[in-house]
């Protein structure tokens, strides 16, 4: 079965930092990966979609890269509203299944 | 404006049943696959099930199959999920969500419902 890896589980970073999020599939996945922003207490949101589509209305600060089995999230310049946890999801058609990673907290350092 | 609303969560037995319910609103549902995730407290999002359009496809987690099941109403703009024998690591937050239209061999979510609480105790 196919495993998401997210790295780090947590960061500590500060406003306008830029921050780069892992996601390691065990096997190829070609760009069928999405990345979530979840904040305390929220639903997920979709940022990216395709590995590297960006979700409309979604702020340009976040990109996506990587295709294959080595993923990442790009923040561009970190904002206040950026602290949450981010999630890679991928889809496999057959067998059909879903999975997540494990998450990646990014707090205020 | 897109609304996903579940309900139905509650406080059960380990072995207990349970149906939650998912309600739909500005979009139309019956064009669209839907899904059940959810999220056990203070971990990550672990998918659980998906329905066709149609509801001739179901797909499940291992770790529900055959304790749990999927269904919806079309005409009630609803999206259904039983569950049955439940276990104490079934708690958990139980999202519904909306396939994000893009292609089809692609599986994202677009929507998400506030989500309803499931807590397996005895």
């Amino acid at each position: 079965a196919i495993q998401l890896t997210q790295s780090p589980s947590s960061l500590s970073a500060s406003v306008g930092d830029r921050v780069t999020i892992t996601c390691r599939a065990n096997q190829g996945i070609n760009n069928v990966l999405a990345w979530y922003q979840q904040k305390p207490g929220k639903v997920p949101k979709l940022l990216i979609y395709d590995a590297s589509s960006l979700e409309s209305g979604v702020p340009s600060r976040f990109s996506g890269s990587g295709s294959g089995t080595d993923f990442t999230l790009t923040i561009s310049s970190l904002q206040p509203e950026d602290f949450a946890a981010y999630y890679c999801q991928h889809f496999n058609g057959y067998p059909h299944f879903l999975t997540f990673g494990g998450g990646t907290k990014v707090e205020i350092k | 404006e897109v609304q996903l609303v579940e309900s139905g969560g509650g406080l059960v037995q380990p072995g207990g049943s349970l149906r939650l319910s998912c309600a739909g609103s500005g979009f139309t549902f019956s064009d669209y696959w839907m899904t059940w995730v959810r999220q056990a407290p203070g971990k990550g999002l672990e998918w659980v099930a998906n329905i066709k359009q149609d509801g001739s496809e179901k797909y499940f987690v291992d770790s529900v199959k055959g304790r749990f099941t999927i269904s919806r109403d079309n005409a009630k703009n609803s999206l259904f999920l039983h569950l049955n024998s439940l276990r104490a690591e079934d708690t958990a937050v139980y999202y519904c969500a909306r396939k994000h239209p893009v292609a089809a061999r692609r599986y994202y979510f677009d929507y998400w419902g506030q989500g309803t609480l499931v807590a397996v105790s005895s």
